[in-house]
């Protein structure tokens, strides 16, 4: 069974253009959690989607930032017009469906974004 | 408000030594668990050891144990006999519905 995949690893964008990071969770997993951790800190929750919905969305910055998990193919985390401070790395998590808020979380390689 | 903190920054031990890492949470939720993270420079989340908040009984993994106090939201990492391979940055934090993690400690491990 393979974990939580995250593609790119690295992601390199100049200012003003789009990343776009992908998050395939593990098999039978419909819960989809992103985290950002900024140089030198710890994680920050950002968005919590289930397939087709966003259920907690309230780490998301008001602009530029969205997230969907459709009901085929991964959860993509898009960020529009990317600034040098949203240099960071990206988390991706899973859990299964039951016993939602007591659910371990399976994280993901993280994806590096580097803005120049 | 929901926070988690780590007051040390950075640590060190000597290797085959103990050595500690404290961390205080904040909630008014009653079922969740606690966790800690190592996560070495590969940036990879690596899971250390969980405990239920409503157990009572301390959580141990081989040389890794943990101090829950649920009262003071007290929640330390033991580690014993430390090795070169635990030098890493280790999160604690807990999980309602989603992860709050404190800031992390950095461990080093000296020869």
């Amino acid at each position: 069974n393979a974990g939580v995949m995250q593609n790119p690893r690295h992601l390199v964008r100049r200012r003003g253009q789009e990343a776009r990071l992908r998050c395939s969770p593990m098999k039978g997993h419909s819960h989809v959690y992103w985290y950002r951790q900024l140089p030198e800190e710890g994680l920050k929750f950002m968005v919590y989607l289930q397939k087709e919905n966003i259920i907690d969305e309230s780490g998301m910055p008001k602009e530029r930032f969205s997230a969907e998990f459709p009901k085929e193919g991964p959860s993509i985390l898009r960020i529009q017009q990317v600034v040098r401070g949203d240099s960071a790395a990206y988390f991706c998590a899973s859990s299964p469906p039951n016993r939602v808020h007591y659910n371990e979380q399976f994280f993901g390689p993280g994806t590096r974004l580097t803005v120049l | 408000a929901q926070t988690v903190t780590q007051s040390q920054p950075e640590m060190s031990v000597q290797e085959a030594e103990t050595v500690t890492l404290s961390c205080t949470y904040d909630t008014s939720e009653s079922d969740y668990y606690l966790f800690w993270y190592k996560q070495p420079p590969s940036r990879q989340m690596i899971l250390v050891i969980r405990q239920e908040a409503y157990k009572q009984q301390n959580a141990t993994e081989n040389r890794f144990s943990v101090n829950f106090q649920k009262a003071a939201k007290s929640f330390s990492l033991k580690i014993s006999d430390s090795q070169l391979g635990d030098a890493a940055m280790y999160f604690c934090g807990y999980n309602f519905n989603k992860f709050y993690f404190g800031s992390g400690t950095k461990l080093n491990v000296k020869p």
